[in-house]
Protein backbone atom coordinates (compact mmCIF):
# COMPACT_ATOMS: atom_id res chain seq x y z
CA UNK A 1 0.00 0.00 0.00
CA UNK A 2 1.25 3.35 -1.00
CA UNK A 3 2.30 5.68 1.59
CA UNK A 4 1.16 9.39 2.37
CA UNK A 5 2.41 11.53 -0.45
CA UNK A 6 3.30 15.51 -0.50
CA UNK A 7 4.00 17.73 -3.41
CA UNK A 8 6.40 19.43 -3.98
CA UNK A 9 8.95 18.33 -2.07
CA UNK A 10 10.99 21.62 -2.04
CA UNK A 11 9.72 24.83 -2.28
CA UNK A 12 11.62 28.65 -2.63
CA UNK A 13 8.98 31.70 -2.65
CA UNK A 14 9.69 35.10 -1.41
CA UNK A 15 8.12 37.65 1.25
CA UNK A 16 4.54 38.33 0.44
CA UNK A 17 3.74 35.89 -2.24
CA UNK A 18 1.38 32.51 -1.50
CA UNK A 19 2.08 29.04 -1.54
CA UNK A 20 -0.50 26.10 -2.11
CA UNK A 21 1.18 22.57 -0.80
CA UNK A 22 -0.53 19.31 -1.74
CA UNK A 23 -1.51 15.66 0.71
CA UNK A 24 -2.86 12.26 -0.59
CA UNK A 25 -2.86 9.80 2.05
CA UNK A 26 -3.05 6.53 2.06
CA UNK A 27 -5.89 4.65 0.92
CA UNK A 28 -8.79 4.32 2.61
CA UNK A 29 -7.68 7.04 5.23
CA UNK A 30 -10.32 10.03 5.65
CA UNK A 31 -8.58 12.13 8.14
CA UNK A 32 -5.51 14.70 6.89
CA UNK A 33 -3.67 17.03 9.55
CA UNK A 34 -1.29 19.33 8.50
CA UNK A 35 1.89 20.28 10.77
CA UNK A 36 4.91 22.56 10.58
CA UNK A 37 8.02 21.72 11.57
CA UNK A 38 10.88 24.02 12.63
CA UNK A 39 14.09 23.79 14.72
CA UNK A 40 13.16 26.46 17.10
CA UNK A 41 9.31 25.20 17.93
CA UNK A 42 9.43 21.67 16.69
CA UNK A 43 6.11 19.72 15.28
CA UNK A 44 3.63 21.77 15.86
CA UNK A 45 -0.46 21.01 14.64
CA UNK A 46 -1.90 23.14 12.07
CA UNK A 47 -5.33 21.71 11.31
CA UNK A 48 -7.03 18.44 10.74
CA UNK A 49 -9.82 17.72 8.02
CA UNK A 50 -12.20 15.26 7.74
CA UNK A 51 -14.86 14.78 5.37
CA UNK A 52 -13.99 17.68 3.54
CA UNK A 53 -14.56 19.41 6.74
CA UNK A 54 -12.19 21.48 9.35
CA UNK A 55 -12.78 19.48 12.63
CA UNK A 56 -9.80 20.98 14.69
CA UNK A 57 -7.24 23.53 14.22
CA UNK A 58 -4.22 24.72 15.95
CA UNK A 59 -2.47 27.92 16.71
CA UNK A 60 -1.64 29.87 13.58
CA UNK A 61 -3.01 33.12 11.93
CA UNK A 62 -5.71 32.83 9.68
CA UNK A 63 -3.04 33.68 6.77
CA UNK A 64 -2.49 28.97 7.19
CA UNK A 65 -5.70 27.54 5.61
CA UNK A 66 -6.54 24.27 3.68
CA UNK A 67 -8.94 21.88 2.21
CA UNK A 68 -9.66 18.59 1.83
CA UNK A 69 -11.59 16.97 -1.30
CA UNK A 70 -14.12 13.90 -1.79
CA UNK A 71 -11.31 11.70 -2.97
CA UNK A 72 -9.27 12.92 0.74
CA UNK A 73 -6.70 14.47 -0.87
CA UNK A 74 -5.91 17.43 1.25
CA UNK A 75 -4.34 20.81 0.07
CA UNK A 76 -3.26 23.87 2.34
CA UNK A 77 -2.38 27.22 1.38
CA UNK A 78 -0.21 30.04 2.99
CA UNK A 79 -0.73 33.44 1.83
CA UNK A 80 1.04 36.47 2.83
CA UNK A 81 4.65 34.42 3.46
CA UNK A 82 6.61 35.55 6.09
CA UNK A 83 10.16 34.64 6.53
CA UNK A 84 9.31 32.64 9.71
CA UNK A 85 6.89 30.57 7.25
CA UNK A 86 10.33 28.48 6.36
CA UNK A 87 9.66 25.13 7.52
CA UNK A 88 9.03 21.36 7.00
CA UNK A 89 5.48 20.78 6.39
CA UNK A 90 4.02 17.49 7.65
CA UNK A 91 0.85 15.96 6.24
CA UNK A 92 -0.25 12.74 8.46
CA UNK A 93 -3.07 10.38 7.48
CA UNK A 94 -5.46 8.12 10.00
CA UNK A 95 -8.14 6.39 9.30
CA UNK A 96 -10.05 7.54 11.31
CA UNK A 97 -11.54 4.78 13.65
CA UNK A 98 -15.37 4.63 14.93
CA UNK A 99 -16.43 5.48 18.17
CA UNK A 100 -14.50 8.08 19.21
CA UNK A 101 -11.21 5.83 19.34
CA UNK A 102 -7.62 7.28 18.64
CA UNK A 103 -6.10 6.39 15.63
CA UNK A 104 -2.37 5.83 14.51
CA UNK A 105 -1.43 8.68 12.27
CA UNK A 106 1.23 8.39 9.22
CA UNK A 107 3.21 11.23 8.00
CA UNK A 108 4.62 11.83 4.69
CA UNK A 109 7.99 12.77 3.81
CA UNK A 110 7.24 16.46 4.13
CA UNK A 111 7.85 19.50 1.72
CA UNK A 112 10.54 21.94 3.04
CA UNK A 113 9.00 25.52 2.26
CA UNK A 114 12.12 28.28 1.95
CA UNK A 115 10.88 31.51 2.08
CA UNK A 116 13.62 34.45 1.36
CA UNK B 1 5.28 25.61 30.23
CA UNK B 2 5.14 23.40 27.51
CA UNK B 3 1.71 20.57 27.27
CA UNK B 4 5.07 17.86 26.49
CA UNK B 5 8.56 17.93 27.60
CA UNK B 6 11.36 16.38 25.97
CA UNK B 7 14.92 16.47 26.57
CA UNK B 8 16.35 17.85 22.88
CA UNK B 9 19.75 16.21 23.56
CA UNK B 10 21.52 15.15 22.27
CA UNK B 11 22.65 11.78 23.00
CA UNK B 12 25.42 9.74 21.75
CA UNK B 13 25.42 6.21 23.12
CA UNK B 14 28.16 2.95 22.43
CA UNK B 15 26.67 0.55 19.93
CA UNK B 16 25.00 -2.18 21.71
CA UNK B 17 23.49 0.29 25.51
CA UNK B 18 20.38 0.29 26.32
CA UNK B 19 18.63 3.79 25.61
CA UNK B 20 16.18 5.50 27.57
CA UNK B 21 14.35 8.11 25.96
CA UNK B 22 11.76 10.29 28.11
CA UNK B 23 8.85 12.90 28.07
CA UNK B 24 6.74 14.68 30.39
CA UNK B 25 3.54 16.27 29.94
CA UNK B 26 0.87 18.29 31.54
CA UNK B 27 -2.32 17.77 30.21
CA UNK B 28 -3.99 14.85 32.53
CA UNK B 29 -7.10 14.36 29.05
CA UNK B 30 -4.20 12.74 27.15
CA UNK B 31 -4.70 9.15 26.02
CA UNK B 32 -2.94 8.07 23.52
CA UNK B 33 0.83 7.98 23.43
CA UNK B 34 3.16 7.39 20.37
CA UNK B 35 6.99 7.35 19.86
CA UNK B 36 8.29 8.26 16.58
CA UNK B 37 11.48 7.99 14.71
CA UNK B 38 12.69 10.92 12.27
CA UNK B 39 15.48 10.27 10.08
CA UNK B 40 17.10 13.29 8.53
CA UNK B 41 15.08 14.72 6.11
CA UNK B 42 12.41 12.13 6.76
CA UNK B 43 8.63 12.57 7.84
CA UNK B 44 8.15 10.95 10.82
CA UNK B 45 7.56 7.01 11.16
CA UNK B 46 5.56 5.65 13.83
CA UNK B 47 7.28 3.38 16.66
CA UNK B 48 4.84 2.59 19.32
CA UNK B 49 1.21 3.56 20.13
CA UNK B 50 0.07 2.95 23.58
CA UNK B 51 -3.40 3.57 24.81
CA UNK B 52 -3.14 4.69 28.88
CA UNK B 53 -0.91 3.31 31.10
CA UNK B 54 1.10 -0.04 30.54
CA UNK B 55 4.17 -1.40 28.73
CA UNK B 56 4.13 -2.60 25.14
CA UNK B 57 6.95 -4.12 23.57
CA UNK B 58 7.97 -4.42 20.17
CA UNK B 59 11.02 -6.19 19.09
CA UNK B 60 14.12 -4.22 20.56
CA UNK B 61 11.50 -1.72 21.41
CA UNK B 62 9.86 -1.01 24.90
CA UNK B 63 7.27 2.18 25.36
CA UNK B 64 6.62 2.78 29.27
CA UNK B 65 3.51 5.09 29.84
CA UNK B 66 2.64 6.04 33.45
CA UNK B 67 -0.22 8.41 33.65
CA UNK B 68 -0.52 8.93 37.43
CA UNK B 69 3.50 10.69 37.06
CA UNK B 70 2.74 12.47 33.84
CA UNK B 71 5.59 10.26 32.10
CA UNK B 72 5.93 8.39 29.46
CA UNK B 73 9.52 6.33 28.70
CA UNK B 74 10.76 4.11 25.58
CA UNK B 75 13.76 1.65 25.73
CA UNK B 76 15.92 1.06 22.95
CA UNK B 77 17.72 -2.67 23.57
CA UNK B 78 20.24 -3.89 21.97
CA UNK B 79 21.02 -0.50 20.20
CA UNK B 80 22.27 -0.31 16.48
CA UNK B 81 23.90 2.32 14.15
CA UNK B 82 20.77 2.46 12.33
CA UNK B 83 18.80 3.52 15.23
CA UNK B 84 20.78 6.42 15.36
CA UNK B 85 17.99 9.55 14.60
CA UNK B 86 15.88 11.70 16.29
CA UNK B 87 12.96 10.35 18.17
CA UNK B 88 9.66 12.64 19.23
CA UNK B 89 7.25 11.31 21.95
CA UNK B 90 3.60 12.11 21.08
CA UNK B 91 0.27 12.62 22.50
CA UNK B 92 -3.48 13.11 22.27
CA UNK B 93 -6.63 13.25 23.84
CA UNK B 94 -9.87 12.88 21.27
CA UNK B 95 -12.03 15.86 20.84
CA UNK B 96 -15.53 15.99 19.69
CA UNK B 97 -16.36 13.59 16.65
CA UNK B 98 -13.22 11.62 17.28
CA UNK B 99 -11.02 14.55 16.45
CA UNK B 100 -7.49 14.50 16.95
CA UNK B 101 -4.45 16.24 17.04
CA UNK B 102 -1.57 15.53 18.48
CA UNK B 103 1.18 17.45 20.95
CA UNK B 104 5.15 16.60 20.29
CA UNK B 105 7.77 17.32 22.16
CA UNK B 106 11.11 18.79 20.86
CA UNK B 107 13.04 15.71 19.64
CA UNK B 108 16.11 13.96 21.29
CA UNK B 109 18.52 14.31 18.98
CA UNK B 110 20.22 9.78 19.51
CA UNK B 111 23.18 8.66 17.71
CA UNK B 112 24.32 5.50 18.48
CA UNK B 113 28.41 4.75 18.03
CA UNK B 114 29.83 1.92 16.23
Amino acid sequence: KAGVTQTPRYLIKTRGQQVTLSCSPISGHRSVSWYQQTPGQGLQFLFEYFSETQRNKGNFPGRFSGRQFSNSRSEMNVSTLELGDSALYLCASSRNLAGGRGDTQYFGPGTRLTVL
Amino acid sequence: QKEVEQDPGPLSVPEGAIVSLNCTYSNSAFQYFMWYRQYSRKGPELLMYTYSSGNKEDGRFTAQVDKSSKYISLFIRDSQPSDSATYLCAMSAIGIQGAQKLVFGQGTRLTINP
